[in-house]
């Protein structure tokens, strides 16, 4: 069966320091992986996408970035954070761009 | 623009007392309507997926249906263990498979 796993599962850091989240998926073969975040009063918010090694489609211009050195594994990264970068970091993946599957989450916060 | 509105924001109910979860959509071709579940502090977990207007599909005290413009999650005799934030998404023709999330409707299940 498909396990879907991120960590940490919660960071604190300062403003200005850098960031990097990680995801991996096991159990399934060259799947689309997304990163979403959930902020307080709003609804998942839909970040990078990548459909296969090296491939990555920005949603919404932002400090963040994305990579995708392996088939299973998908990282956000920032070089300075922003206040404005606090919330919940979800994982997810995929087959074919059906189905979607989260993960445990990350959450973030940034002082 | 492709959008979520789900309603209402907050439902409380006792125990044992039926009721309904809406979520209005816009989308410029549906590919998929997809009802998770969300616990405080972890990842959504799925739910269900509806293709095609007509279409409903059942899980436990959970019943979905799907129209061309919404799609109802009707809970039957709830429990309080149901108690959580569901969240409905549309996917659109088209998309590597990118998720348009509702704010969510967060039920409360008194004993």
């Amino acid at each position: 069966s498909q396990t879907i796993h991120q960590w940490p599962a919660t960071l604190v850091q300062p403003v200005g320091s850098p960031l990097s989240l990680e995801c991996t998926v096991e159990g399934t073969s060259n799947p689309n992986l997304y990163w979403y975040r959930q902020a307080a009063g709003r609804g998942l918010q839909l970040l990078f996408y990548s459909v296969g090694i090296g491939q990555i489609s920005s949603e919404v211009p932002q400090n963040l970035s994305a990579s995708r050195p392996q088939d299973r594994q998908f990282i956000l990264s920032s070089k300075k954070l922003l206040l404005s970068d606090s919330g919940f970091y979800l994982c997810a993946w995929s087959v074919l761009g059906n189905t979607q599957y989260f993960g445990p989450g990350t959450r973030l916060t940034v002082l | 623009e492709d959008q979520v509105t789900q309603s209402p924001e907050a439902l409380r109910l006792q125990e044992g007392e039926s009721s309904s979860l809406n979520c209005s959509y816009t989308v410029s071709g549906l590919r998929g309507l997809f009802w998770y579940r969300q616990d405080p502090g972890k990842g959504p977990e799925f739910l269900f997926t509806l293709y095609s207007a007509g279409e409903e599909k059942e899980k436990e005290r959970l019943k979905a249906t799907l129209t061309k413009k919404e799609s109802f999650l009707h809970i039957t005799a709830p429990k309080p263990e149901d108690s959580a934030t569901y969240l409905c998404a549309v996917q659109a023709r088209g998309s590597q498979g990118n998720l348009i999330f509702g704010k969510g409707t967060k039920l409360s299940v008194k004993p």
